[in-house]
């Protein structure tokens, strides 16, 4: 079946550091792919997605692209802030019987340090 | 803020008991997702409502249940609760069921005791 996998964290990076989130999938056909972020005692907020391969999600100078060929959908961004510390998850939609679900992997905490 | 509301917050109570989880889509929003995040299985797909009807299952127990009302907000039962159920539990929406993107809220946080 369709999996996600995330590397385990917790990631810690001094402020203005080059992040890196690694996220690898397993899927049938070709779902979209997502970065969810969950800040401390919130819900999931949308960061990004890409639908299709090469396609590439950014959003508050986050970015990742969709690579088929690697089956990787890997978070990134050039300099995080204290304001980046939070739980990063990766997602894809698994549509079976012609509806969505999503498979989150198993998500990446990141402490940013002033 | 995503624009899907759920209540309660926070939810504390006993083994053996009974309890509801209310959920609120996005405006225009006619499909709902409730999701389990525990410690030990992440986040999870319980269940999918669509208009009313349900449209797929995923992790669900047979001692947990759904259902979508006419004016669209959802509500998750969870009965015979064992302490295992301690979890938050996620409702996400999304435009119809060929949407891929989904909008979560806030999260209600069970803990059984």
């Amino acid at each position: 079946g369709n999996s996600v996998t995330q590397m385990e964290g917790p990631v810690t990076l001094s402020e203005e550091a080059f992040l890196t989130i690694n996220c690898t999938y397993t899927a049938t056909g070709y779902p979209s792919l997502f970065w969810y972020v969950q800040y401390p005692g919130e819900g999931l907020q949308l960061l990004l997605k890409a639908t299709k391969a090469d396609d590439k999600g950014s959003n508050k100078g986050f970015e990742a692209t969709y690579r088929k060929e690697t089956t990787s959908f890997h978070l990134e961004k050039g300099s995080v802030q204290v304001s980046d510390s939070a739980v990063y998850f990766c997602a894809l939609s698994d549509r079976t019987s012609g509806t969505y679900k999503y498979i989150f992997g198993t998500g990446t905490r990141l402490k940013v340090l002033a | 803020d995503s624009g899907v509301t759920q209540t309660p917050k926070h939810l504390i109570t006993a083994t053996g008991q009974r309890v509801t989880l209310r959920c609120s889509p996005r405006s225009g929003d006619l499909s709902v997702y409730w999701y389990q995040q525990s410690l030990d299985q992440g986040l999870q797909f319980l269940i999918q409502y669509y208009n009313g009807e349900e449209r797929a299952k995923g992790n669900i127990l047979e001692r947990f249940s759904a259902q979508q009302f006419p004016d669209l907000h959802s509500e998750l039962n969870l009965s015979s609760l064992e302490l295992g159920d301690s979890a938050l539990y996620f409702c996400a929406s999304s435009l119809d069921s060929l949407t891929d993107t989904q909008y979560f809220g806030p999260g209600t946080r069970l803990t059984v005791l």
